[in-house]
């Protein structure tokens, strides 16, 4: 069965600082691996999607990285600001998986002034 | 195109009632997924549709959830008989082939 574990499970910064956001899997025949992120109740945001082929993607201040053989993958914010603070989840599709996603429990990121 | 559309946003609901819920996904995606999520959880995957054919099911989805995507477009989810443990967020996304999913803003539903 595909396991998500991401690390920290929740985080706590002073404004301006550099963060890294840890996710693992289980399931190495991967096709895609997504970042997303949730504000209190409301749906998900795509951040970044990483092909199989690739080994990191870029956004803003944003980079999120792939490691197939190591089964992780890292999400690192440059830069934090009060406006980053949200729920970060990791989701992992299989490689036969139709693009179903495997969800981590998520990061609670808290950016204070 | 406005992205993935979902509704009602929020359902409260008597325990035993039916009730059902919409999706709008993005017009050209032609995979449809419905995912749950409860409390400090992420989303866990309950169906998905590749036009209209249903092509998996997770054995979260009792037999009193039944989904539907007509012609390929929209889709709806139904609970029949709701429980209290189905009080969740219910999640939307789409897709096209191999892409990047784009999720709706969810339908909270409470079962008092």
């Amino acid at each position: 069965k595909q396991e998500v574990t991401q690390i920290p499970a929740a985080l706590s910064v002073p404004e301006g600082e550099n963060l890294v956001l840890n996710c693992s899997f289980t399931d190495s025949a991967i096709y895609n691996l997504q970042w997303f992120r949730q504000d209190p109740g409301k749906g998900l945001t795509s951040l970044l999607l990483i092909q199989s082929s690739q080994r990191e993607q870029t956004s803003g201040r944003l980079n999120a990285s792939l490691d197939k053989s190591s089964g992780r993958s890292t999400l690192y914010i440059a830069a934090s600001q009060p406006g980053d603070s949200a729920t970060y989840l990791c989701a992992h599709a299989g490689g036969t998986s139709y693009g179903k996603l495997t969800f981590g429990q998520g990061t609670i990121l808290t950016v204070h002034p | 195109d406005t992205g993935v559309s979902q509704d009602p946003r929020h359902k409260i609901t008597k325990r035993g009632q039916n009730v059902t819920f919409r999706c709008d996904p993005i017009s050209e995606h032609n995979r449809l997924y419905w995912y749950r999520q409860t409390l400090g959880q992420g989303p866990e995957f309950l169906t998905y549709f590749q036009n209209e054919a249903q092509l998996e099911k997770s054995r979260l989805l009792s037999d009193r959830f039944s989904a539907e995507r007509p012609k390929g477009s929209f889709s709806t989810l139904e609970i029949q008989r709701t429980e209290q443990g189905d009080s969740a967020m219910y999640l939307c996304a789409s897709s096209s082939s191999g892409a990047e999913a784009f999720f709706g803003q969810g339908t909270r539903l409470t079962v008092v």
